[in-house]
């Protein structure tokens, strides 16, 4: 199965910095996924890139996918303290998820730490 | 549009005992999951309904885990007898289609701690 695997485990910045995280996955996949997690609103879903798109964004968000590298990144600009939580990449299962009826592995997260 | 829905939100128990976790997918989404996310780990999935049926419960530990998803709606996941090592969130998730990778919406989850 697949795992994307995030790069730093953790990160701590001062507000108005920006935060570049990176995620690493093993086989081809149609699309990769990033979430947030934190204690007030639980695991939630940020943005999904499909392999045919190089970048994407999303407010502050910006998601690049370098299938060639096997690998994407999620960089926040202009952090603020609300944005302190973990973020996960996702990726499909099965044949580039095609068939795989949505299942996605989630890899080990960064944390995240915004100091006001 | 209501989320997803579960309860206990915290449980606590001795190991050997059982214990049950209940899940309201939002309204009209036909795949359900539940992941095992242990602290300091990324969710792993448990098993996944579409609808009523199981599509994948490869990672489920079934001498001690069960699941079903009566009338493709509510989920009910169970351990029985418990373990230490069970301690950890679990959490539901839905999602609107069947076939390919959409994204997947969580619910609050249920803090599980197995003394």
């Amino acid at each position: 199965s697949q795992q994307g695997e995030e790069d730093p485990q953790a990160l701590s910045i001062q507000e108005g910095e920006n935060a570049t995280m990176n995620c690493s996955y093993k086989t081809s996949i149609n699309n990769l996924q990033w979430y947030r997690q934190n204690s007030g609103r639980g695991l939630v879903h940020l943005i999904l890139i499909r392999s045919n798109e190089r970048e994407k964004h999303s407010g502050r968000l910006r998601v690049t996918l370098d299938t060639s590298k096997k690998s994407s990144s999620l960089l926040i600009t202009a952090s603020r303290a609300a944005d302190t939580a973990s973020y996960f990449c996702a990726t499909p299962d099965g044949d580039a998820g095609g068939t795989s009826y949505g299942k996605l592995t989630f890899g080990q997260g960064t944390i995240l730490t915004v100091h006001p | 549009e209501a989320g997803v829905a579960q309860s206990p939100r915290y449980k606590i128990i001795e190991k050997r005992q059982s214990v049950a976790f209940w899940c309201n997918p939002i309204s009209g989404h036909a795949t359900l999951y539940w992941y095992q996310q242990i602290l300091g780990q990324g969710p792993k999935l448990l098993i996944q309904f579409q609808n009523n049926g199981v599509v994948d419960d490869s990672q489920l530990p079934k001498d001690r885990f069960s699941a079903e998803r009566l009338k493709g709606v509510d989920s009910t996941l169970k351990i029985q007898p418990a373990k230490l090592e069970d301690s950890a969130v679990y959490l539901c998730a839905s999602s609107p289609s069947g076939q390919g990778t959409y994204e997947q919406y969580f619910g609050p989850g249920t803090r599980l701690t197995v003394t």
